[in-house]
């Protein structure tokens, strides 16, 4: 039982336009959620963050959007750079369980 | 600032070997988890312990066994190594909320 979703392996997006990576959830425990990038022979590192008590989060190029009722996150990177290009994966806890639970991650190709 | 160091980074393995992971971190925190990571499968939960003496099943936590002795350590290990447990291995740590991820250990069962 996936309770954290990525239904787009892969994601190709044009140098300077927007990124949006969609992540869906079925678990409505879930109060925080969290985004990682994921470069190759790398670990993942910590992205952005939103809590259930908010819609948005934003921090320089990156702003994670959360829809409650819809079960539905989604991170925008604007500007795209290539640096950019990686693995990334949603996750998703219930404070009170302390574990992360993890999608399957969508690659992201920044191209010039 | 080492962060979460796992070791070894790479081994490889005779099924039906056995063999320990390591994970150390030096950030105080008090949860700690084994996460394997397979193409397509994402990161999925092995083990983790919510502190010092503790440890609690995952998803996937059939094969392997872990012990947190110490707050800073937590070791995962394979009692009988078999080829489904080919994986990359990553240990995290954990105020609770945001995880800081090792770097990995590539494992290869033959």
């Amino acid at each position: 039982d996936q309770q954290v979703k990525q239904n787009s392996p892969s994601l190709s997006v044009q140098e300077g336009r927007i990124s949006i990576l969609n992540c869906d959830y079925t678990n409505s425990m879930f109060d925080y959620f969290l985004w990682y990038k994921k470069y190759p022979a790398e670990g993942p590192t910590f992205l952005i963050s939103i809590s259930s008590i908010k819609d948005k989060n934003e921090d320089g190029r990156f702003t994670v959007f959360l829809n409650k009722s819809a079960k539905h996150l989604s991170l925008h990177i604007v500007p795209s750079q290539p640096g950019d290009s990686a693995v990334y994966f949603c996750a998703a806890s219930n404070q009170g369980a302390q574990k992360l639970v993890f999608g399957q991650g969508t690659r992201l190709t920044i191209n010039p | 600032n080492a962060g979460v160091t796992q070791t070894p980074k790479f081994r490889v393995l005779k099924t039906g070997q056995s063999m320990t992971l390591l994970c150390a971190q030096d950030m105080n925190h008090e949860y700690m988890y084994w996460y394997r990571q397979d193409p397509g499968m994402g990161l999925r939960l092995i083990h983790y312990s919510v502190g010092e003496g503790t440890t609690a099943k995952g998803e996937v936590p059939d094969g392997y066994n872990v012990s947190r002795l110490k707050k800073q350590n937590f070791l995962l290990g394979l009692e009988s190594a078999a080829p489904s447990q080919t994986s990359v291995y990553f240990c995290a740590s954990s105020t609770g909320t945001k995880a800081f991820f090792g770097q990995g250990t590539r494992l290869t069962v033959v």
